[in-house]
């Protein structure tokens, strides 16, 4: 079963607008993650926020996390169509004990130039 | 440094044949994991192995068979090919289970005819 589901299931916007995608999940978790898979690739780690951080930055991306929803946003700012691909999030169990990250089931951005 | 590398990238196979997916990685990750993507259902855990001698079962292990003899290697055998096992298939491996950002594959799409 998906652990964390991504909404919009499709997004498309103009080059330079901003880029928010919403991710729920439904334990508790470690840790929640983002990928980015670009067509007929594998995934490529954007972030990682933990379950006491609330917010992160990187570059032109921007992470909340609010464990209290179980649900976790990613913004992109200033798109280029670069950013064109599919995004996931992926989350952490809170035992370490067996398994691995969940994944979503994604969000695919259309960036128009 | 190669990362985590996967061979075949593609595949074709008759139902009922036998083949093995190899994974390797050259980063000294303990964790390896192998997942399946299917569209609109994100990756689904298939097998995974916190280090070498140690495998455990994933959310769809039916069909699949995986061994860890050494800590880069993880090959993923599919026992007896069946349409339904159609789907591209990505190879992680990371420092620690679901708690540090993963490392994929560019993946190998399997087509069982």
């Amino acid at each position: 079963s998906q652990q964390g589901e991504e909404d919009p299931q499709a997004l498309s916007i103009q080059e330079g607008e901003n880029a928010t995608m919403n991710c729920s999940y439904k334990t508790s978790i470690n840790n929640l993650q983002w990928y980015r898979q670009n067509s007929g690739r594998g995934l490529v780690h954007l972030i990682l926020i933990r379950s006491n951080e609330r917010e992160k930055h990187s570059g032109r991306l921007r992470v909340t996390l609010d464990t209290s929803k179980k649900s976790s946003s990613l913004l992109i700012t200033a798109s280029r169509a670069a950013d064109t691909a599919s995004y996931f999030c992926a989350t952490g169990p809170m035992d370490t004990g067996r398994r691995a990250l969940t994944f979503g089931s994604g969000t695919r951005l259309q960036v128009q130039p | 440094n190669a990362g985590v590398t996967q061979t075949p990238k593609f595949q074709v196979l008759k139902t009922g044949q036998s083949m093995t997916l190899q994974c390797a990685q050259d980063m000294n990750h303990e964790y390896m994991s192998w997942y399946r993507q299917d569209p609109g259902m994100g990756l689904r855990l298939i097998h995974y192995s916190v280090g070498a001698g140690i495998t455990d079962q994933g959310e769809v292990p039916n069909g699949y068979n995986v061994s860890r003899s050494t800590t880069e290697d993880f090959p993923l055998r599919l026992l007896s090919a069946a349409p339904s096992q159609t789907s591209v298939y990505f190879c992680a491996s990371s420092f620690l289970t679901g708690k540090t950002e993963a490392f994929f594959g560019q993946g190998t799409r399997l087509t069982v005819v």
